[in-house]
């Protein structure tokens, strides 16, 4: 079982919207603005898309967006593209003394 | 650019020990806490261990812990994993992946992945 819950799966068609919601504790995701995002195609390693709950790293489409409420933060693609159908996993720092980095169960994104 | 390649993987009996490299390149190797990660056959990421930029601070997941330690060589840019006493259910895709800090502080993520290499633990 996974430290941060995610849906299973989500899906819409092209040039629509999606999000995707990451729910964790106080401990994590509702304690720090240090979670993250990661693109996963198949047979091939995570991507970084999103870190520090809202900021994208160099090169990610500014469709990727991410924001926070709580215990529970956000992924959001704007203007699905076939090509953005992948998992997608959040991650967050925890206070915990072990794991030093949680990820969510992962949610499958279909682009219809 | 900012490489990560890991090797070592393969079949190994249930008991039996294996040992991971992680080659890197394209970035200052010394500054940089380097973890490992894992993902079971169809299933999430799981955090495995981690090491800090010099070697002096290390960590690992309670379901590995005292079988499993992380190390470093700074002079050969290369992480290590030394898996002993190896189960069924550590068989998964490995991956180091880098820290974007030198000490797995709060407010450090990783922000690049190795490709992995396969451990499949099977009698």
């Amino acid at each position: 079982q996974s430290a941060l819950t995610q849906p299973a799966s989500v899906s819409g068609s092209p040039g629509q919207s999606i999000t995707i919601s990451c729910t964790g504790t106080s401990s994590d995701v509702g304690g720090y603005n240090y979670v993250s995002w990661y693109q996963q195609h198949p047979g091939k390693a995570p991507k970084l898309m999103i870190y520090d709950v809202t900021s994208r790293p160099s090169g990610v489409s500014n469709r990727f967006s991410g924001s926070k409420s709580g215990n529970r933060a956000s992924l959001t693609i704007s203007g699905l593209q076939a090509e953005d159908e992948a998992d997608y996993y959040c991650s967050s720092y925890t206070s915990r003394s072990t794991p030093h980095v949680v990820f969510g169960g992962g949610t499958k994104l279909t682009v219809l | 650019q900012v490489q990560l390649v890991e090797s070592g993987g393969g079949v190994v009996q249930p008991g039996r020990s294996l040992r991971l490299s992680c080659a890197a390149s394209g970035f200052t190797f010394s500054s940089y806490a380097i973890h490992w990660v894992r993902q079971a056959p169809g299933k999430g990421l799981e955090w495995v261990a981690v090491i800090s930029y010099d070697g002096s601070s290390k960590d690992n997941a309670d379901s590995v812990k005292g079988r499993f330690t992380i190390s470093r060589d700074n002079s050969k840019n290369t992480l290590y994993l030394q898996m002993n006493s190896l189960r069924a259910d550590d068989t998964a895709v490995y991956y180091c992946a880098r820290d974007v800090g030198c000490c797995y502080a709060p407010g450090g993520y990783i922000d690049y992945w190795g490709q992995g290499t396969l451990v499949t633990v099977s009698s």
